[in-house]
């Protein structure tokens, strides 16, 4: 496989489910991010890890949870989520972090739905 | 707050013309611009970068920079019905950082065949 490849394409659950959303890349790259994307309104950066070290974002709720393994994997756990964080989930890669000339390589994402 | 405007469209362009695509920013000091394009229902795709006034072509498609403006652009060149796309402006601020790229809401071109 190459690229940025993601798990689930689509997703139902229920405020009380505890799910997860899967990220690997394929690329060599040292960042890792998780993008979320709802209608009308820009991208949002929800967190960042370069080399494995998390770079933390204070404004996304802890009802969202990262975890990145190793530089390859990246994983986000939901649990007891709101129907107002339905959205487009995107996984992005870069080769490298915070120099200011970040290449985004994203995922297919994950269309969550909460019900 | 760092913002990134751009005009949502959609803006609608007969095939074979030049389509323009526009996007201001409003931190003076951002250093790296990208213009990705999304198609419907999928991720999106880096198409160009610049970081340097002026102007950078790649194909069809040109990317233009005025920092004094804070003003980026697109034009797409011998546009295509396959070009049809929601086409967003991404900005990295100076010395980049934990804030990341700031995207803009993108713009919805549609080519008329």
């Amino acid at each position: 496989e190459t690229g940025v490849t993601q798990t689930p394409r689509h997703l139902v659950m229920g405020m009380t489910n505890k799910k997860s959303l899967k990220c690997e890349q394929h690329l060599g790259h040292n960042a890792m991010y998780w993008y979320k994307q709802s209608a009308k309104k820009p991208l949002e950066l929800m967190f960042v890890y370069s080399l494995e070290e998390r770079v933390e974002n204070n404004s996304v709720p802890s009802r969202f949870s990262p975890e990145c393994p190793n530089s390859s994997h990246l994983f986000l756990h939901l649990h007891t989520l709101q129907p107002e964080d339905s959205a487009l989930y995107l996984c992005a890669s870069s080769q490298e972090w915070g120099r200011g000339n970040e290449k985004l390589f994203f995922g297919s994402g994950t269309q969550l739905s909460v019900l | 707050q760092k913002e990134v405007e751009q005009n949502s469209g959609p803006l609608s362009v007969p095939e074979g013309a030049i389509a323009s695509l526009n996007c201001t920013y409003s931190d003076r000091g951002s250093q790296s611009f990208f213009w990705y394009r999304q198609y419907s229902g999928k991720s999106p795709e880096l198409i160009m970068f610049i970081y340097s006034n002026g102007d950078k072509e790649d194909g069809r498609f040109t990317a233009q920079l005025n920092k004094a403006s804070q003003y980026v652009s697109l034009l797409i060149r011998d546009s295509q019905p396959s070009d049809s796309a929601t086409y967003l402006c991404a900005v990295t601020p100076a010395g980049g950082g934990a804030d990341g790229l700031t995207f803009g809401k993108g713009t919805h071109l549609i080519i008329q065949p």
